[in-house]
């Protein structure tokens, strides 16, 4: 099937620093779209990335989807004790119905 | 609050039993969609709903589950028979009717233990 490979499986950085987490697969996708979730919660979307080479910013965090549309990247600016949790990718090949999602990058923030 | 709901939060049950899940998607999305969430992986989906029309189904779907939207409002997830391999974090969803179907709105799921 398709699957979402996504790294690293996890992160364990200072508050302040800078993260960056990606996701590729064999597949095309037509939307990317990044997820964080918290413990005892739902995923909640993050960014939606649906233009090859696409750029988008939401605040500290920043995505591209890559030119090919086999891959993702995520990125966080100077990070804080708030931003802990797991970051998943999930890539839509049609409709809404036919989404993947990688296995998630679980960040843990030092204070 | 007006997000998706779900009950109960957690459920333990042993190997055999039956159990329900319910979820209420946010007011007026008619799209309404289940997924099952095991420890360490993402969601896999399950399956899709339009209004009270199920549209898709997923092959991780035995025919041990079953979904309902009488209403096309709140859904019921059942699983009958319940194994051992069916405890996982069974996570709803709701989708406007405009709008991209990617725009997802994911409830806190229903832990599931099978003992």
């Amino acid at each position: 099937g398709q699957q979402l490979n996504q790294s690293p499986q996890s992160m364990f950085i200072q508050e302040g620093e800078d993260v960056s987490m990606n996701c590729t697969s064999s597949s095309i996708f037509n939307t990317w779209l990044w997820y964080k979730q918290e413990p005892g919660e739902g995923p909640v979307l993050l960014i939606a990335l649906y233009k090859a080479g696409e750029l988008t910013s939401n605040g500290r965090l920043t995505a591209q989807f890559g030119i090919t549309r086999k891959d993702s990247f995520l990125n966080i600016s100077a990070s804080i004790p708030s931003d802990v949790g797991i970051y998943f990718c999930a890539g839509q090949l049609g409709s809404g119905n036919d989404m993947r999602f990688g296995a998630g990058t679980r960040l843990t923030v030092k204070p | 609050d007006t997000g998706v709901s779900q009950d109960p939060r957690h459920k333990i049950t042993k190997r055999g039993q039956n159990v329900t899940f319910r979820c209420d998607p946010i007011s007026e999305h008619n799209r309404l969609y289940w997924y099952r969430q095991t420890l360490g992986q993402g969601p896999e989906f399950l399956t899709y709903f339009q209004n009270e029309a199920q549209l898709e189904k997923s092959r991780l779907l035995s025919d041990r589950f079953s979904a309902e939207r009488p209403k096309g409002s709140f859904s019921t997830l059942e699983i009958q028979r319940t194994e051992q391999g069916d405890s996982a974090m069974y996570l709803c969803a709701s989708s406007p009717s405009t709008g991209p179907d990617w725009e997802q709105y994911f409830g806190p799921g229903t832990r599931l233990t099978v003992t």
